[in-house]
């Protein structure tokens, strides 16, 4: 069966500090991998995508950035974090078999709080 | 622009009907999907409609009228688990989901 794990669940960092969330798919091949950030009372914000290795389309100009060196890992980074970078950071892979419609399945979330 | 609005919180009894409520309004459709999120966990799928109708699965229920830009979730038989926020997105005619904010379901005794 197919999982997807992201880390770290929780964290606490300073403005103007680095982050770096990773994800792993595991049980699918070539999977399309996405990262969304959701807001309090906001609905998921689509940050990044990407259907393989190396290929990343990025949905909103921010300071943030996304990688996939490995076809089944997928981080997202910042260089330096901002108090508006705050929020829940969910991972997400959809089969590519599955079309245009399938279904997203989420990692656990990573609840980012800069201070 | 593209909207998609449902309410913010709703309350029912445990062991009763709820309905929820989504209208969008979209650059093209090519389906309505509904999530189940916990506190504090990550979005579940519950259904996805792109036709009109009634989709049914199990004490879980999706409507769609396209015509109106509508869709409804109804849960029976209320549990207390339920009691979550649930998410309703719509897919665009770049095939890119576009999200509401979420209704969260208050389930009481």
């Amino acid at each position: 069966s197919q999982t997807i794990h992201q880390w770290p669940a929780t964290l606490v960092q300073p403005v103007g500090s680095p982050l770096s969330l990773e994800c792993t798919v595991e049980g699918t091949s070539n999977p399309n991998l996405y990262w969304y950030r959701q807001a309090a009372g906001r609905g998921l914000q689509l940050l990044f995508y990407s259907v393989g290795i190396g290929q990343i389309s990025s949905e909103v100009p921010q300071n943030l950035s996304a990688s996939r060196p490995q076809d089944r890992q997928f981080i997202l980074s910042s260089k330096k974090l901002l108090l508006s970078d705050s929020g829940f950071y969910l991972c997400a892979w959809k089969s590519p078999l599955a079309g245009d419609t399938g279904e997203l399945f989420f990692g656990e979330g990573s609840r980012l709080t800069v201070l | 622009g593209q909207n998609i609005d449902q309410p913010t919180e709703m309350t029912a009894t445990e062991g009763a009907i709820v309905q929820i409520n989504c209208t969008y309004q979209t650059s093209g459709f090519n389906g309505l999907f509904w999530y189940q999120q916990h506190a504090g966990e990550a979005p579940t799928f519950l259904s996805y409609n792109v036709l009109d109708g009634l989709e049914e699965k199990g004490r879980f229920s999706s409507f769609l009228s396209r015509s109106k830009g509508y869709s409804y979730l109804l849960l029976k038989e209320l549990q207390m688990k339920d009691s979550a926020s649930y998410l309703c997105a719509v897919m665009d005619s770049n095939y890119q989901l576009i999200w509401g904010a979420g209704t969260k379901l208050i389930i009481k005794p």
